[in-house]
């Protein structure tokens, strides 16, 4: 079974703080994803990396960075957190072909206050 | 650009009745779609998915959607709803360019009346 692995489910951080989210697979997939998922918004793509240290912007970049310095790794970061950023955060990954599907991992309710 | 445009982000059905989910597409090239569901507290996982092969699709737990070029649609349907169906569906159209970057509709929370 593909297993995709998030650091915490739940998180709590104030403004300014610098977060750190990580994601693991563990199925070898060449592709990784960061989406934020808010109500009425559906899912959006905020980075996604098609290699090691490989990085596209998404959608909604902004005041977001990625790493991906390990093939099964790649973490999102929030350089200075701020209330607006207040969200579930999920993470997916799939095998480079157009028609295969994302895993993805159980997600990470992130609070800043 | 590609996108998915699902109608009704709120569906009530009675236990044991059909379910029908709307999806409509916009794509420049044949498009490659999916439908995913979240249940709650959880990530999302894959239903179906249509790759070309063929226009009905069956999916899990008693999921079916039908492919309809002339309507670019991707309707999601199963005749006989339970509690357990409870949950938020997406639907999510994938661009072409080997990226496999995917672009996912607000999704329909699905409630089931017993």
């Amino acid at each position: 079974d593909v297993k995709v692995t998030q650091s915490s489910r739940y998180l709590v951080k104030r403004t300014g703080e610098k977060v750190f989210l990580e994601c693991v697979q563990d199925m070898d997939h060449e592709n990784m994803f960061w989406y934020r998922q808010d109500p009425g918004l559906g899912l959006r793509l905020i980075y996604f990396s098609y290699d090691v240290k490989m990085k596209e912007k998404g959608d909604i970049p902004e005041g977001y960075s990625v790493s991906r310095e390990k093939k099964e790794r790649f973490s999102l970061i929030l350089e200075s957190a701020s209330t607006n950023q207040t969200s579930m955060y999920l993470c997916a990954s799939c095998v480079r072909s157009s028609y295969n599907e994302q895993f993805f991992g159980p997600g990470t309710r992130l609070t800043v206050l | 650009a590609q996108s998915v445009t699902q109608l009704g982000s709120h569906v009530s059905v009675s236990e044991g009745a059909l379910v029908l989910l709307r999806c409509n597409y916009s794509s420049s090239v044949p498009p490659y779609l999916f439908w995913y569901v979240q249940y709650p507290n959880q990530g999302l996982q894959l239903l179906l998915k249509y790759t070309s092969a063929a226009t009905l699709v069956k999916g899990i737990n008693g999921f079916e959607a039908e492919f309809k070029k002339s309507e670019t649609s991707f309707h999601l349907t199963k005749p006989s709803a339970h509690m357990s169906d409870a949950a938020e569906y997406f639907c999510a159209v994938n661009h072409s360019g080997g990226y496999q970057k995917v672009t996912f509709g607000i999704g329909t929370k699905l409630q089931v009346i017993p």
